[in-house]
């Protein structure tokens, strides 16, 4: 079944305790982004990588860092988590950026 | 990166009767245009698209939306609604020559019998 699998599903920590989201999909995509989904602000792109080794910035990158050195995988990594990181992340991907995009279930991020 | 508004973040709407949610866009420049749809406790799932062509497109569950240049809107209709389309609707536009992709905030459609 084509799917992009993002582990885990809800998460709390603390303030500066390095977390890492993973996400992998099945379906040879080249583009892979993250998101984050706030009231009130729909969602906001965080990272997006176009291939293998490629990443750049979406909107609202700041304290988030993330790596694609295999084609299937993209993880999202907070080296010091703050409470303003609390909120619904989503990992998706597309064969092209004009693509459909194929969405993960979503992570409750919690930092207290 | 383009901003995009949804001018309604709620849609109360009685069951059988038709639905607008309307989306502008900051930019002019050739751009594709979506429309997601998130229902409770899930991931967004793609109701439909505009990359060129025909401005009124076709999507899954009876929905449309039409692609207007001079107004920069692509605003998404459906003309009987079901209870089972109560979800919160994302519009999301990306330019052609640009790999970010920007969501509107959301508009929450509630179906009532």
């Amino acid at each position: 079944e084509a799917q992009v699998t993002q582990n885990p599903r809800y998460l709390i920590t603390v303030t500066g305790k390095k977390l890492t989201v993973t996400c992998s999909q099945n379906m040879n995509h080249e583009y892979m982004s993250w998101y984050r989904q706030d009231p009130g602000l729909g969602l906001r792109q965080i990272y997006y990588s176009m291939n293998v080794e490629v990443t750049d910035k979406g909107d609202v990158p700041e304290g988030y860092k993330v790596s694609r050195k295999e084609k299937r995988n993209f993880p999202l990594i907070l080296e010091s988590p703050s409470p303003n990181q609390t909120s619904l992340y989503f990992c998706a991907s597309s064969f092209y950026p004009g693509e459909k995009l194929f969405f993960g279930s979503g992570t409750q991020l919690s930092v207290l | 990166a383009q901003s995009v508004t949804q001018l309604d973040s709620q849609v109360p709407v009685f069951e059988e009767a038709p639905v607008e949610l309307r989306c502008n866009y900051s930019s002019s420049v050739s751009v594709y245009l979506f429309w997601y749809v998130q229902y409770p406790n899930q991931g967004l799932q793609l109701l439909l698209k505009y990359l060129s062509g025909s401005t009124l497109v076709k999507g899954i569950n009876g929905f449309e939306a039409e692609f207007n240049k001079s107004q920069t809107s692509f605003h998404l209709r459906k003309p009987s609604v079901h209870i089972s389309d109560t979800a919160e609707y994302f519009c999301a536009v990306s330019d052609r020559d640009d790999y970010k992709l920007s969501f509107g905030a959301g508009t929450t459609v509630t179906v009532r019998a």
